[in-house]
């Protein structure tokens, strides 16, 4: 079955630590992408990755780091520098950057 | 700054009722408009729309886009109760720009 896995699901961390999402897709997309939803707002573009080893930022980028070693994996870390990390995170792929974006279940992370 | 603003926030109606939701967008270098739905947790894509015009549609659920106007409508004919969720709009320019959502409820 091809699609994008999240993990965890529920992700709870005290101020002041470091955090790694999980985002991974067998799909063979090129982009991947990744989202921070907060109650009735829209999704928000953190980073955004077209090809391996390389990453943009996006609208909301300062306190959160990525990675793209392999065409599959596009982990996030949230960093003690993120003033407000608490929100339900999505990862998103596709097949090149302007096609229809693909989802994962997302993340919610809770810190306090 | 590119923007999406949707209309309205949020619907309550019966089942068997139409819905249309309105999607407005300023985006540099607009080159399409998608519609996902998403109802817990990911969202799932609905439609992506690139010329003014053209009618795309999918069962009760249908699409249009007015590049000329900028914005773009969703109508959900005869709605049920599994159409409940929130319908996000997105612009993609430079990238894609997200809407704050419309909240359907369908009573039965």
């Amino acid at each position: 079955d091809g699609g994008i896995t999240q993990s965890p699901k529920y992700l709870f961390r005290k101020e002041g630590q470091n955090v790694t999402l999980s985002c991974e897709q067998n799909l063979n997309h090129d982009a991947m992408y990744w989202y921070r939803q907060d109650p009735g707002q829209g999704l928000r573009l953190i980073y955004y990755s077209q090809i391996v080893n390389d990453f943009q930022k996006g609208d909301i980028a300062e306190g959160y780091s990525v990675s793209r070693e392999k065409k599959e994996s596009f982990p996030l870390t949230v960093t003690s520098a993120q003033k407000n990390p608490t929100a339900f995170y999505l990862c998103a792929s596709s097949i090149y950057d302007k096609y229809e974006q693909y989802f994962g279940p997302g993340t919610r992370l809770t810190v306090t | 700054e590119d923007k999406v603003v949707q209309s309205p926030l949020s619907l309550v109606v019966h089942e068997g009722d139409t819905v249309t939701l309105n999607c407005s967008y300023e985006v540099t270098n607009f080159r399409s408009l998608l519609w996902y739905k998403q109802e817990k947790k990911a969202p799932t894509f609905l439609f992506m729309l690139t010329s003014s015009g053209i009618e795309k549609k999918s069962g009760r659920l249908s699409s249009i886009l007015d590049k000329k106007e900028l914005f773009s409508i969703l109508n959900i004919t005869a709605t049920q109760t599994g159409d409940s969720a929130v319908y996000l709009c997105a612009a993609y320019g430079q990238n894609f720009v997200f809407g704050p959502g419309t909240r359907l409820s369908v009573l039965p």
